[in-house]
């Protein structure tokens, strides 16, 4: 049972172009919420996080948005460039029993075409 | 360079044997995490030690194991190698015990032919 869904394998957005990239959990215990990028044959790195006690945060050219009610969190990056060409893996934390390290969606591939 | 060391970073090995994946963490961290990424697969999460107490289990076989020592390095031991191990195995640490922002190696790359 995958607790946190990518439905998009791979995107592709021009340069200089918004790319949005959609995550969606279904468990509700769920209270903390990551997106890390993974270039090629590299570890993942994280990007940017968000608590649910918060319904947005942002980070220069990256904002996280989350919605609770409908268990949904998004990553903005605006405007796209060349080198965001990467893989962006969605994760998930629960603090009260969140020993369990993260949970992680298989990943959206971002092409980010010129 | 998020401050997460892995050794070795390729391995090849024949089905059968056994390996063994080293990681030293974060100065300071106190949690280890192994993640496994195979083709078409997501991160996924194998084990987490903290203070060298196992702390969660994952999607662990039986056939693996991990430990973490005192000075915190982390080992995981892959044995009765199938052809389906080959996989990247990822470590990660933080400091907090509970799941948070997790920093993560460059990978194992584990070759079974």
């Amino acid at each position: 049972d995958q607790q946190v869904k990518q439905n998009s394998p791979s995107l592709s957005v021009q340069e200089g172009r918004i790319s949005i990239l959609n995550c969606d959990y279904t468990n509700s215990m769920f209270d903390y919420f990551l997106w890390y990028k993974k270039y090629p044959a590299e570890g993942p790195t994280f990007l940017i996080s968000i608590s649910s006690i918060k319904d947005k945060n942002e980070d220069g050219r990256f904002t996280v948005f989350l919605n609770k009610s409908a268990k949904h969190l998004s990553l903005h990056i605006v405007p796209s460039q060349p080198g965001d060409s990467a893989v962006y893996f969605c994760a998930a934390s629960a603090s009260g029993g969140g020993a369990d390290g993260l949970t992680f969606g298989k990943g959206t591939h971002l092409i980010i075409q010129p | 360079d998020s401050g997460v060391t892995q050794t070795p970073k390729h391995l090849i090995t024949a089905t059968g044997q056994r390996v063994t994946l080293r990681c030293s963490p974060r100065s300071g961290d106190l949690s280890v995490y192994w993640y496994q990424q195979s083709l078409d697969q997501g991160l996924q999460f194998l084990i987490q030690y903290y203070n060298g107490e196992e702390r969660a289990k994952g999607n662990i076989l039986e056939r693996f194991s991990a430990q973490q020592f005192p000075d915190l390095h982390s080992e995981l031991n892959l044995s009765s190698l199938e052809l389906g191990d080959s996989a990247l195995y990822f470590c990660a640490s933080s400091f907090p015990a509970a799941g948070n922002t997790i920093y993560f190696g460059e990978g194992s790359w584990l070759t079974v032919v």
